[in-house]
């Protein structure tokens, strides 16, 4: 079946500019991820919801950040005001409830 | 806090060698341990997992063993190939399905022919 799909995989933005990243996970997954993967570095937890509740964003680095998941399927995680430290990889993942994530190919965002 | 960490690379092996990559963790409680791998050009896949000591996780040829006692996760292979080549990273889930992953910063294979 059709795994985790993430749009678009390329972002460039100019610094101030806001951001929409989109995910969308396996059907029927209950649980979703965003981190955060900045270059040579491993994936930074950032958020997690359960169906449609947002029930961890201790990882979002700042206010800048918002996520929603409205329907509990899709989601997508919001950057106001980009920065340049904000580029990097925006990864998302899906799970049926288990300990076990499934991977996007991410979004590289670039921050001019 | 969780963590993880892992050998720093690249490391560089010739086709045919035995790879160890180490992982050590810091978690409370008993945290769900994995290796990930990402190959170029592809997102992460998940390689081999355990829930508790002692378990063992295998896939393609590929072992690690969660020690308790030494709060290790090793990952090994006994005889690697040039498709082998990839960034390698070990992770840990503090509560099951109801947590992000905590991942180390990676290790990056390159198995030379």
């Amino acid at each position: 079946g059709a795994g985790v799909s993430q749009s678009p995989r390329y972002k460039v933005a100019k610094r101030g500019q806001d951001v929409a990243l989109r995910c969308d996970p396996i059907s029927g997954h209950v649980s979703l991820f965003w981190y955060q993967q900045a270059l040579g570095q491993g994936p930074e937890f950032l958020t997690y919801f359960q169906n449609e509740a947002q029930l961890d964003k201790s990882g979002l680095p700042s206010d800048r950040f918002f996520a929603e998941r409205p329907e509990g399927s899709v989601s997508t995680l919001k950057i106001q005001r980009t920065q340049q430290e904000d580029s990097a990889v925006y990864l998302c993942a899906s799970s049926p409830g288990t300990d076990t994530q499934y991977f996007g190919p991410g979004t590289r965002l670039t921050v001019l | 806090g969780d963590s993880v960490t892992q050998m720093e690379g690249p490391v560089t092996l010739s086709e045919e060698a035995f790879l160890t990559i180490n992982c050590t963790y810091t978690a409370t409680g008993y945290p769900s341990l994995f290796w990930y791998v990402q190959y170029p050009g592809e997102g992460l896949q998940l390689l081999l997992k355990a829930t508790k000591a002692d378990d063992k996780g295998s896939n393609k040829g590929f072992e690690a063993t969660y020690r308790k006692e030494t709060t290790s996760f090793h990952l090994e292979k006994g005889s690697v190939q040039v498709s082998d080549s990839a960034v390698y990273f070990c992770a840990l889930s503090g509560r099951g399905g109801a947590d992000g992953l905590t991942f180390g910063k990676g290790t990056h294979l390159i198995i030379q022919p």
